[in-house]
Protein backbone atom coordinates (compact mmCIF):
# COMPACT_ATOMS: atom_id res chain seq x y z
CA UNK A 1 0.00 0.00 0.00
CA UNK A 2 1.31 3.80 -0.68
CA UNK A 3 -1.09 4.65 1.99
CA UNK A 4 -1.55 8.77 1.50
CA UNK A 5 -0.16 10.57 -0.82
CA UNK A 6 0.18 14.21 -2.00
CA UNK A 7 1.13 16.04 -4.95
CA UNK A 8 2.92 18.25 -5.42
CA UNK A 9 5.33 18.31 -2.56
CA UNK A 10 6.29 22.19 -3.15
CA UNK A 11 4.09 24.93 -5.36
CA UNK A 12 4.67 28.71 -5.40
CA UNK A 13 1.65 30.70 -6.23
CA UNK A 14 0.66 34.23 -7.04
CA UNK A 15 -1.65 36.56 -5.09
CA UNK A 16 -4.59 35.51 -6.86
CA UNK A 17 -4.18 32.21 -8.68
CA UNK A 18 -6.24 28.82 -8.48
CA UNK A 19 -5.05 25.44 -7.88
CA UNK A 20 -5.60 22.08 -6.56
CA UNK A 21 -3.48 20.22 -3.14
CA UNK A 22 -4.55 16.59 -4.42
CA UNK A 23 -4.34 13.98 -1.78
CA UNK A 24 -5.02 10.51 -2.45
CA UNK A 25 -5.02 7.02 -0.34
CA UNK A 26 -5.28 3.29 -1.00
CA UNK A 27 -6.39 2.09 2.35
CA UNK A 28 -10.12 2.24 1.78
CA UNK A 29 -10.60 4.84 4.40
CA UNK A 30 -13.92 6.68 4.58
CA UNK A 31 -12.18 9.32 6.62
CA UNK A 32 -10.65 11.77 4.85
CA UNK A 33 -9.34 15.22 6.18
CA UNK A 34 -7.35 18.25 5.51
CA UNK A 35 -4.99 19.94 7.80
CA UNK A 36 -3.03 23.46 7.64
CA UNK A 37 0.12 23.62 9.64
CA UNK A 38 1.58 27.29 10.55
CA UNK A 39 4.35 27.59 13.29
CA UNK A 40 3.38 27.88 16.72
CA UNK A 41 -0.35 26.78 15.84
CA UNK A 42 0.16 22.95 15.38
CA UNK A 43 -2.47 21.60 12.47
CA UNK A 44 -5.86 23.10 12.19
CA UNK A 45 -8.46 21.38 10.08
CA UNK A 46 -9.95 22.97 6.77
CA UNK A 47 -12.36 21.22 5.37
CA UNK A 48 -13.40 16.69 6.19
CA UNK A 49 -15.65 13.99 4.92
CA UNK A 50 -16.56 10.90 6.27
CA UNK A 51 -17.48 9.32 3.04
CA UNK A 52 -17.87 9.77 -1.07
CA UNK A 53 -20.08 12.72 -1.38
CA UNK A 54 -20.22 13.93 1.71
CA UNK A 55 -17.79 16.95 2.99
CA UNK A 56 -17.95 19.43 6.08
CA UNK A 57 -16.33 22.69 7.22
CA UNK A 58 -13.35 22.79 9.84
CA UNK A 59 -12.22 25.19 11.67
CA UNK A 60 -10.67 27.26 9.23
CA UNK A 61 -12.75 26.95 5.61
CA UNK A 62 -12.60 30.07 4.35
CA UNK A 63 -10.73 30.51 1.22
CA UNK A 64 -10.81 26.53 0.34
CA UNK A 65 -13.32 24.52 -1.05
CA UNK A 66 -13.33 20.11 -1.16
CA UNK A 67 -15.73 17.60 -3.21
CA UNK A 68 -15.34 13.67 -2.91
CA UNK A 69 -16.62 12.28 -5.70
CA UNK A 70 -14.76 8.69 -4.77
CA UNK A 71 -13.27 6.82 -1.58
CA UNK A 72 -9.94 7.27 -2.99
CA UNK A 73 -9.37 11.02 -3.77
CA UNK A 74 -9.80 14.17 -1.83
CA UNK A 75 -8.42 16.89 -3.27
CA UNK A 76 -8.01 20.69 -1.94
CA UNK A 77 -8.87 23.70 -3.80
CA UNK A 78 -7.76 27.30 -3.17
CA UNK A 79 -10.10 29.57 -5.10
CA UNK A 80 -7.68 32.99 -4.86
CA UNK A 81 -4.49 32.16 -3.32
CA UNK A 82 -3.76 34.92 -0.46
CA UNK A 83 -0.23 34.91 1.30
CA UNK A 84 -1.90 34.40 4.18
CA UNK A 85 -2.74 30.37 3.02
CA UNK A 86 1.17 30.19 2.58
CA UNK A 87 1.60 27.09 5.01
CA UNK A 88 2.16 23.68 4.80
CA UNK A 89 -0.90 21.37 3.98
CA UNK A 90 -1.95 17.71 5.06
CA UNK A 91 -3.71 15.27 4.27
CA UNK A 92 -5.30 12.30 6.68
CA UNK A 93 -7.44 9.67 6.29
CA UNK A 94 -9.07 7.18 8.96
CA UNK A 95 -10.97 3.72 8.60
CA UNK A 96 -13.35 4.94 11.36
CA UNK A 97 -14.26 8.87 12.82
CA UNK A 98 -10.76 10.40 13.39
CA UNK A 99 -11.87 10.98 16.96
CA UNK A 100 -11.42 7.21 17.80
CA UNK A 101 -9.15 5.95 15.13
CA UNK A 102 -5.55 6.19 13.97
CA UNK A 103 -5.12 9.15 11.61
CA UNK A 104 -2.83 8.26 8.48
CA UNK A 105 -1.04 11.37 7.41
CA UNK A 106 0.33 11.75 3.69
CA UNK A 107 4.04 14.04 3.29
CA UNK A 108 2.33 17.42 2.99
CA UNK A 109 2.48 20.03 0.44
CA UNK A 110 4.54 22.99 1.19
CA UNK A 111 2.73 26.33 -0.34
CA UNK A 112 3.63 29.70 -0.71
CA UNK A 113 1.69 32.63 -1.98
CA UNK A 114 4.03 35.51 -2.95
CA UNK B 1 -14.54 25.65 21.50
CA UNK B 2 -12.14 23.34 23.36
CA UNK B 3 -8.33 24.95 23.72
CA UNK B 4 -5.63 22.79 24.06
CA UNK B 5 -2.37 23.77 25.57
CA UNK B 6 1.07 22.13 25.44
CA UNK B 7 4.18 22.43 27.48
CA UNK B 8 7.05 23.46 27.29
CA UNK B 9 7.01 24.63 24.28
CA UNK B 10 10.34 23.18 23.26
CA UNK B 11 13.06 21.21 25.41
CA UNK B 12 16.38 20.58 25.08
CA UNK B 13 18.13 17.34 25.93
CA UNK B 14 21.14 15.19 26.37
CA UNK B 15 20.80 12.10 24.81
CA UNK B 16 19.83 9.07 27.56
CA UNK B 17 17.95 11.49 29.47
CA UNK B 18 14.17 11.11 31.05
CA UNK B 19 11.51 13.87 29.38
CA UNK B 20 7.79 14.60 30.02
CA UNK B 21 5.25 16.68 27.86
CA UNK B 22 2.06 17.51 29.15
CA UNK B 23 -1.14 18.14 27.17
CA UNK B 24 -3.93 20.64 29.11
CA UNK B 25 -7.72 20.59 27.68
CA UNK B 26 -10.41 22.85 28.75
CA UNK B 27 -13.14 20.71 28.16
CA UNK B 28 -13.98 17.54 28.60
CA UNK B 29 -13.39 15.02 25.58
CA UNK B 30 -13.92 11.45 24.42
CA UNK B 31 -10.48 10.68 23.22
CA UNK B 32 -6.98 12.09 22.94
CA UNK B 33 -4.16 11.02 20.70
CA UNK B 34 -0.52 11.94 20.88
CA UNK B 35 1.28 12.67 17.88
CA UNK B 36 5.32 12.82 16.46
CA UNK B 37 6.43 14.80 13.46
CA UNK B 38 9.39 14.25 12.34
CA UNK B 39 12.12 16.75 11.31
CA UNK B 40 11.27 15.83 7.89
CA UNK B 41 7.14 16.62 8.64
CA UNK B 42 6.27 13.09 9.25
CA UNK B 43 3.50 12.37 11.65
CA UNK B 44 3.22 9.52 12.68
CA UNK B 45 0.14 8.41 15.55
CA UNK B 46 1.99 7.05 18.94
CA UNK B 47 -0.72 6.73 21.28
CA UNK B 48 -4.49 6.60 21.54
CA UNK B 49 -5.37 7.16 24.87
CA UNK B 50 -8.52 8.61 26.32
CA UNK B 51 -7.95 7.73 29.58
CA UNK B 52 -5.27 5.83 31.54
CA UNK B 53 -1.61 4.74 30.48
CA UNK B 54 -0.57 2.98 27.61
CA UNK B 55 3.18 2.14 26.99
CA UNK B 56 5.18 1.09 23.97
CA UNK B 57 8.50 0.81 24.49
CA UNK B 58 10.43 3.50 25.76
CA UNK B 59 7.33 5.95 24.93
CA UNK B 60 4.69 6.07 27.66
CA UNK B 61 1.36 8.16 28.24
CA UNK B 62 -1.09 8.87 30.63
CA UNK B 63 -4.61 10.56 30.26
CA UNK B 64 -6.59 11.59 33.44
CA UNK B 65 -9.75 12.76 31.72
CA UNK B 66 -11.35 13.83 34.93
CA UNK B 67 -8.59 16.74 35.37
CA UNK B 68 -8.68 17.33 31.99
CA UNK B 69 -4.34 16.37 31.10
CA UNK B 70 -2.44 14.25 29.49
CA UNK B 71 1.22 12.92 29.97
CA UNK B 72 4.16 11.81 27.51
CA UNK B 73 7.15 9.84 28.91
CA UNK B 74 10.02 9.52 27.10
CA UNK B 75 12.97 7.28 28.80
CA UNK B 76 16.42 7.67 27.48
CA UNK B 77 16.07 9.79 25.12
CA UNK B 78 17.88 9.18 21.20
CA UNK B 79 18.01 11.73 18.64
CA UNK B 80 15.66 10.13 16.93
CA UNK B 81 13.11 11.23 19.09
CA UNK B 82 13.87 14.58 17.97
CA UNK B 83 10.82 16.53 16.04
CA UNK B 84 7.41 18.28 17.61
CA UNK B 85 5.25 16.13 19.55
CA UNK B 86 1.36 16.64 19.64
CA UNK B 87 -1.81 16.01 21.50
CA UNK B 88 -4.91 16.08 19.69
CA UNK B 89 -8.29 15.96 21.22
CA UNK B 90 -11.84 15.37 20.63
CA UNK B 91 -14.30 17.28 22.68
CA UNK B 92 -17.49 15.77 23.76
CA UNK B 93 -19.64 18.23 22.78
CA UNK B 94 -18.80 18.71 19.60
CA UNK B 95 -19.05 17.01 15.88
CA UNK B 96 -18.01 13.40 16.16
CA UNK B 97 -15.15 14.07 13.14
CA UNK B 98 -13.58 17.10 14.27
CA UNK B 99 -10.06 16.60 16.23
CA UNK B 100 -8.38 19.62 17.31
CA UNK B 101 -4.48 19.85 17.87
CA UNK B 102 -2.29 21.44 20.23
CA UNK B 103 0.48 23.74 19.56
CA UNK B 104 3.14 21.23 20.12
CA UNK B 105 5.72 20.52 21.95
CA UNK B 106 9.35 20.86 19.49
CA UNK B 107 11.99 18.55 21.33
CA UNK B 108 15.79 18.43 20.15
CA UNK B 109 17.68 15.40 21.62
CA UNK B 110 21.55 15.97 21.32
CA UNK B 111 24.55 13.85 21.50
Amino acid sequence: NAGVTQTPKFQVLKTGQSMTLQCAQDMNHEYMSWYRQDPGMGLRLIHYSVGAGITDQGEVPNGYNVSRSTTEDFPLRLLSAAPSQTSVYFCASSYLNPGTDTQYFGPGTRLTVL
Amino acid sequence: GIQVEQSPPDLILQEGANSTLRCNFSDSVNNLQWFHQNPWGQLINLFYIPSGTKQNGRLSATTVATERYSLLYISSSQTTDSGVYFCAVKARKTSYDKVIFGPGTSLSVIP
